[in-house]
Formats: structure tokens, sequence, C-alpha cells
């Protein structure tokens, strides 16, 4: 059984810029949950996506954007990024949408914004 | 590795020693409650977790203690290894609008001094 994978593992990019961070959830998994992390905080919940649909976003603004893929992979997707968008970007995959149920965790991707 | 504690809260144990992270949560609401630990360059990963009709629950060397009156968690980890130094957070669950919101702690380093 594969666990949760993130590409890439670092990236580098500039404000204005736009990216797209991937998740492979873990087998079996249908919903994947992204949050950001900056350096010395805890995990800031971005959004949630079960099944393909949205399902419930923190306090992010509409430039954070995602998708989820029939297989349950899915993307994270940030526009005009800003000098605060570095982060530890990090995603979660369960076999529920409720938080109840345990997340599996990636390792991240480190976003630095320049 | 990641780094993800450079200006946490660090509690520095003696190994074999007993450790007690603690955890101020904000809404009263707050129905589920996560601790987790997070390894340098990892995501991170589940250990215990407590409902709010709950005031005490144990696992294999820890224990969770939840007093809603002040809003406050703890995690007890006995008889503390060098393999138990991470970063810990606290995360709070609750519902929100038809969703489950989900909020984390700033975490607490700990570490374990051979």
């Amino acid at each position: 059984e594969t666990g949760v994978t993130q590409s890439p593992t670092h990236l580098i990019k500039t404000r204005g810029q736009q990216v797209t961070l991937r998740c492979s959830s873990q087998s079996g998994h249908n919903t994947v949950s992204w949050y950001q992390q900056a350096l010395g905080q805890g995990p800031q919940f971005i959004f949630q996506y079960y099944r393909e649909e949205e399902n419930g976003r923190g306090n992010f603004p509409p430039r954070f954007s995602g998708l989820q893929f029939p297989n349950y992979s899915s993307e994270l997707n940030v526009n005009a990024l800003e000098l605060d968008d570095s982060a530890l970007y990090l995603c979660a995959s369960s076999f529920s949408r409720l938080f109840y149920n345990e997340q599996f965790f990636g390792p991240g991707t480190r976003l630095t914004v320049l | 590795g990641e780094s993800v504690g450079l200006h946490l809260p660090t509690l520095s144990v003696q190994e074999g020693d007993n450790s007690i992270i603690n955890c101020a949560y904000s809404n009263s609401a707050s129905d589920y409650f996560i601790w987790y630990k997070q390894e340098s360059g990892k995501g991170p990963q589940f250990i215990i977790d407590i409902r709010s009709n709950m005031d005490k629950r144990q696992g294999q060397r820890v224990t969770v203690l939840l007093n809603k009156t002040v809003k406050h968690l703890s995690l007890q980890i006995a008889a503390t290894q060098p393999g138990d130094s991470a970063v810990y957070f606290c995360a709070e669950i609750r519902n929100s609008g038809g969703y489950q919101k989900v909020t984390f702690g700033i975490g607490t380093k700990l570490q374990v001094i051979p």
C-alpha cells in the first residue's frame, strides 16, 4: 500500500506567478485536505475535497483553488503569488470527509516565493 | 530535512522521564481533539484523539487529558524516548455551517536528552 505522496518537494517562484502542487492520496481514500504551514506555526486548513467536490474551506482567498480527480489525487493551485505564500504545503488523505477519521499526511511541498 | 520548530515553545526532557505537553484550545464548540507528532521533514502523524464527552483517554505510552472548563488539553508521554523528539500539535474540530473545521495549535517542540 502506497502512502500519501506530494510533488514537487521544493519549489521556488517569484511574486505574481502561479503554482500547481500535486498530491496522490493513499489507496482507498476518497478525501484530500490541503494545509498551509508557515515556519514555526501549526498547519492551517485551506480546503477539503471529497469525491471530486470541494467540501469545506478555511480562511483563504479565492486565488487558492483546487481540483480532485476521479482517482482521488488532487491539485492545489495558487495564483498571483505573494511573499506570504512561502510555506510548507501539506496534503492529507482519508477515507471519509469527517475529521473524526484519521488523516494521513504527505511530507509536504516547500514553496518559496521571492 | 524540514525544520518546523524554529520559533516554537520547547520542552526538554531527560530520556526515561515523563513528558507533559499542553495546549489551550480556542472554541468551546469544538467536540473532538487530536494530537499529532511531526518529525523533521515529515507531515504530521496521528497520535491519539479524544471526544469532548470524555476527559481522559489512554494509548500506548500516551495519555490525553481534556479539561473543557478551562479549554485545556494535555498530552502525557510516559518513559520518553529519543524517538519521541518532534514537534507536537493539538488540533480541535468543530462543526460549522454543515462542514467540519479543524484548527491546529502552534505546536511544542519536544527535545529528549539522552
